[in-house]
């Protein structure tokens, strides 16, 4: 299957700052990308859905000026976590659309942020 | 609304045997895919099958067999020979598309102990 990654794997900030978390198809062209928050023992919940060259489309009940989504190139999208609470803490899960024949999603490993 | 629902929380087999993880799911969508992702311990969603909504012919992945009921709306995972890799939690999902525009619904998990 295809490959996508995530940096960092894992962070650690204190409240009120901004973390930026990368999301990368590394072996394909993703014009769509998506970002899911999963706490713990959960299912995934999709918070938006990124498009290259474009805004990104958010779900319901999920603050765009809190969440912040680039896509600027059909590789890489990144999700900018703003002002940080610990609330804000939580496993961030991107995903990269793959429509090469058959339609799916591939995930990357996620990345846990604490804000402290 | 589009729902997901898997009523099994937590399921164990023996290593080798086989096991049937349930999954049934609403939609009033004739166009959609059908998918089973496992997360094991590393928290990383790794496809395991997929199923075009049109497709009679129920999906095969080496081990891992889909029984597909559209009428029912029922898409079951049959993991034969388990083993103890398989130990994750399974989340059943479906995939809906508004224009070009694709979305995926994930179901609340079952939680998977392949045991000796």
């Amino acid at each position: 299957g295809a490959v996508v990654s995530q940096h960092p794997s894992w962070v650690i900030c204190k409240s009120g700052t901004s973390v930026k978390i990368e999301c990368r198809s590394l072996d394909f062209q993703a014009t769509t990308m998506f970002w899911y928050r999963q706490f713990p023992k959960q299912s995934l919940m999709l918070m938006a859905t990124s498009n290259e060259g474009s805004k990104a489309t958010y779900e319901q009940g999920v603050e765009k000026d809190k969440f912040l989504i680039n896509h600027a190139s059909l590789t890489l999208s990144t999700l900018t976590v703003t002002s940080a609470h610990p609330e804000d803490s939580s496993f961030y899960i991107c995903s990269a659309r793959w429509t090469g024949g058959q339609e799916t999603q591939y995930f990357g490993p996620g990345t846990r942020l604490l804000v402290l | 609304a589009q729902t997901v629902t898997q009523s099994q929380p937590e399921m164990s087999v023996q290593e080798a045997e086989t096991v049937t993880l349930s999954c049934t799911y609403d939609t009033s969508e004739s166009n959609y895919y059908l998918f089973w992702y496992k997360q094991p311990p590393s928290r990383q969603m790794i496809l395991v099958i997929r199923q075009e909504a049109y497709k009679q012919q129920n999906a095969t992945e080496n081990r891992f067999s889909v029984n597909f009921q559209k009428a029912a709306k029922s898409f079951s995972l049959k993991i034969s020979d388990s083993q103890l890799g398989d130990t994750a939690m399974y989340f059943c999902a479906f995939m809906t598309f508004t224009g070009t525009a694709s979305k995926l619904t994930f179901g609340t998990g079952t939680r998977l102990q392949v045991t000796l």
